[in-house]
C-alpha cells in the first residue's frame, strides 16, 4: 500500500492563479481531510468528506473548493490563489471516524506570490 | 472557544527523559492526542487518551492528564536522537463532530 500520496510536493502560484493539489488514497477509508499548516499554529482544518458524495466545510474553508467522486480521491482546489494561502498543505484519510486515527500524506508546500 | 496551547521549544539530552507540555480551555475534550511530526513528513499518531483516564503508558511514552487544570503532558523515556521531531497535542470534541483543535508544536531537540 502506497498509504495517502500527495501531489505534488512543491508548488508556486502567482495571486489569482488557480490549481488544484491531489490526494489519493489505497487503503479504502471513507473518511478525508485536508488540514493547512502556518508556523507557530498547529493544522487546521479545511474540508472533510466522510464518504464518496459528500464534503462538509472545517475551520477555514473560504478560498477552496472540495469533491468526492470515488472513496480514493479527494482533490482541494484553490479558486483564486491569495497571498495567505502560503502553506503547507495535507491530506488525510481515517479508517474509522473522522478524525482523531488520521493517516497523513507527506504534505504540499505552496507558495503564493 | 477552544484554545491548544504548548511551549516552543525542549532540548534534552540522549538518554534522559523529556516532558513535553500542553494546556488546553475546553473542559468537554471528549479525547486528547499526541502527534509527531518530522522533518518533510506528515503528521503520525503517537497517542490518544480518553478524557475519562488519568494515565495511559505505551512502551516508552506515559501521558499524564490532569481534567482540573486542563492539563496534558507526554513523557519519552530514554529520549532518543530518532525523538527528534515537532510534537502536536490535539483535542477533540464530541460536541464539534469530534474535529480536532491543534497546538502549535512543541520542536524536540535531542542532544547526543
Amino acid at each position: 500500500n502506497a498509504g495517502v500520496t500527495q501531489t505534488p510536493k512543491f508548488q508556486v502560484l502567482k495571486t489569482g492563479q488557480s490549481m488544484t493539489l491531489q490526494c489519493a488514497q489505497d487503503m479504502n477509508h471513507e473518511y478525508m481531510s485536508w488540514y493547512r499548516q502556518d508556523p507557530g499554529m498547529g493544522l487546521r482544518l479545511i474540508h472533510y468528506s466522510v464518504g464518496a458524495g459528500i464534503t462538509d466545510q472545517g475551520e477555514v474553508p473560504n478560498g477552496y473548493n472540495v469533491s468526492r467522486s470515488t472513496t480514493e480521491d479527494f482533490p482541494l482546489r484553490l479558486l483564486s490563489a491569495a497571498p495567505s494561502q502560503t502553506s503547507v498543505y495535507f491530506c488525510a484519510s481515517a479508517p474509522s471516524q473522522p478524525f482523531g486515527s488520521e493517516y497523513f500524506g507527506p504534505g504540499t508546500r505552496l507558495t503564493v506570490t | 472557544g477552544e484554545d491548544v496551547e504548548q511551549s516552543l521549544f525542549l532540548s534534552v539530552r540522549e538518554g534522559d527523559s523529556s516532558v513535553i507540555n500542553c494546556t488546553y480551555t475546553d473542559s468537554s475534550s471528549t479525547y486528547l492526542y499526541w502527534y509527531k511530526q518530522e522533518p518533510g513528513a506528515g503528521l503520525q499518531l503517537l497517542t490518544y487518551i480518553f478524557s475519562n483516564m488519568d494515565m495511559k503508558q505505551d512502551q516508552r511514552l506515559t501521558v499524564l492528564l490532569n481534567k482540573k487544570d486542563k492539563h496534558l503532558s507526554l513523557r519519552i523515556a530514554d529520549t532518543q536522537t530518532g525523538d527528534s521531531a515537532i510534537y502536536f497535542c490535539a483535542e477533540s470534541m464530541e460536541a464539534a463532530g469530534n474535529k480536532l483543535t491543534f497546538g502549535g508544536g512543541t520542536r524536540v531537540l535531542v542532544k547526543p
